[in-house]
Order: C-alpha cells, then sequence, then structure tokens
C-alpha cells in the first residue's frame, strides 16, 4: 500500500515570499492533516479535512495561510507571505476516519531566511 | 481541551536492557491514545494506540503500552532494548468524540540506546 506522499521535500524561500505544499494521502483515506512541527517540539494541528470539507482549523494562522482539499482527494497548504519563525517541517497526514489512526508523510522542510 | 504531557526530554538504556517511555494526558472524555516514533529525516510512524478493552497494548516492533485510568498514563514499553530503537517517540491523544477531532502531540522523547 503506497504511504501518504508530500511535494517538495525542502524548500527555502525569503522572508515575505509565498510557497505551496502539496500531498496526496493514501487512497481512501477520509481524513487528511496537516501539522507543523517546530524543531524541538512536537506536531502541532493546523487544519484537519473530512473527505473535501474542514473540521479544524482553529489553529491555522488565516490571515497568512490557507489550504484547500479539492474533490476529497489531493491537498495543498500555502503560505503568503511567509515569515521567519514560519520555518518548520510541515507534516502531511491521513487516516480512514476521523476515530483511527493517522499515517504521516515525510513533510516538507521549510526554511525562510 | 485535551493535553499529553511527556516528562523526559531523553532517555537514555542500555541496549538488552528493558526501556520506559513515559506519557501523561488530560482529557474531558474518553481517551484515544497513540504512539508514534520518528526516525531522522523521516515522518512519524504509528507503533500502537488504545481505544478500549485491555489495558496492555500490542504494538510495532516489539512494543507495548500500559493504559492506566487512575494515573492518567499511558507508558510506553519494550522488554528488551535494540539499537535500532534510538529515535524520536511522541504520544498523542484524542478526546472521545465531541466533534473536536484533534490529535495532540506530546512535546517527544528522544530515546538513544547504547551498545
Amino acid at each position: 500500500e503506497a504511504g501518504v506522499a508530500q511535494s517538495p521535500r525542502y524548500k527555502i524561500i525569503e522572508k515575505r515570499q509565498s510557497v505551496a505544499f502539496w500531498c496526496n494521502p493514501i487512497s481512501g483515506h477520509a481524513t487528511l492533516y496537516w501539522y507543523q512541527q517546530i524543531l524541538g517540539q512536537g506536531p502541532k494541528l493546523l487544519i484537519q479535512f473530512q473527505n473535501n470539507g474542514v473540521v479544524d482549523d482553529s489553529q491555522l494562522p488565516k490571515d497568512r495561510f490557507s489550504a484547500e482539499r479539492l474533490k476529497g482527494v489531493d491537498s495543498t497548504l500555502k503560505i503568503q507571505p511567509a515569515k521567519l519563525e514560519d520555518s518548520a517541517v510541515y507534516l502531511c497526514a491521513s487516516s480512514q476516519d476521523w476515530n483511527t489512526e493517522a499515517f504521516f508523510g515525510q513533510g516538507t522542510r521549510l526554511t525562510v531566511v | 481541551a485535551q493535553s499529553v504531557a511527556q516528562p523526559e526530554d531523553q532517555v537514555n538504556v542500555a541496549e538488552g536492557n528493558p526501556l520506559t517511555v513515559k506519557c501523561t494526558y488530560s482529557v474531558s472524555g474518553n481517551p484515544y491514545l497513540f504512539w508514534y516514533v520518528q526516525y531522522p529525516n523521516r515522518g512519524l510512524q504509528f507503533l500502537l494506540k488504545y481505544i478500549t478493552g485491555d489495558n496492555l497494548v500490542k504494538g510495532s516492533y516489539g512494543f507495548e503500552a500500559e493504559f492506566n485510568k487512575s494515573q492518567t498514563s499511558f507508558h510506553l514499553k519494550k522488554p528488551s532494548a535494540l539499537v535500532s530503537d534510538s529515535a524520536l517517540y511522541f504520544c498523542a491523544v484524542r478526546d472521545e468524540p465531541t466533534g473536536a477531532n484533534n490529535l495532540f502531540f506530546g512535546t517527544g522523547t528522544r530515546l538513544t540506546v547504547i551498545p
């Protein structure tokens, strides 16, 4: 079974630039998550989708972050404009449903300079 | 709101010795508890979960965890540590469904198994 795919693996941008991350979840998984993991910390949920609807985006900085999950499959996370403090690993995960274990992609390491 | 604490940033254990990585939680309802492992430059890998049933849960790679409701703990254990177990371990909790399904992670414990 193919895992969660994310791209790119690494990205370096200057502050105030924009960036987008892509995620392809495990086939058939209804729930998709985006997490931010800052160095030395545990992952923090940014947004959770159930199919193509948003379940929880309470910790998403909506003035600069946006995410969508068209057709309930792939998802993109965008940051515009980026700040230095956005430097982190962005993890995408999926699960069969909201109450089952989540499977994670390898993440995208973002460095904002 | 739910929370999870991993009181030890670092745990060192000799190869072949038993290991324990500690986790305590706080939820308003019944907890759904998970352990994940993260190797360098890799995503998180699911190890095991407790939803309901037996308090001792067995998972991948010989790991197990014991759910203790009175102590609100879910410690990760392995009878005999391997050098390859060295990694970063995260405990996570989800509150019984109330509409908020956030899977909340602890800050992680770095396990080092010494040959």
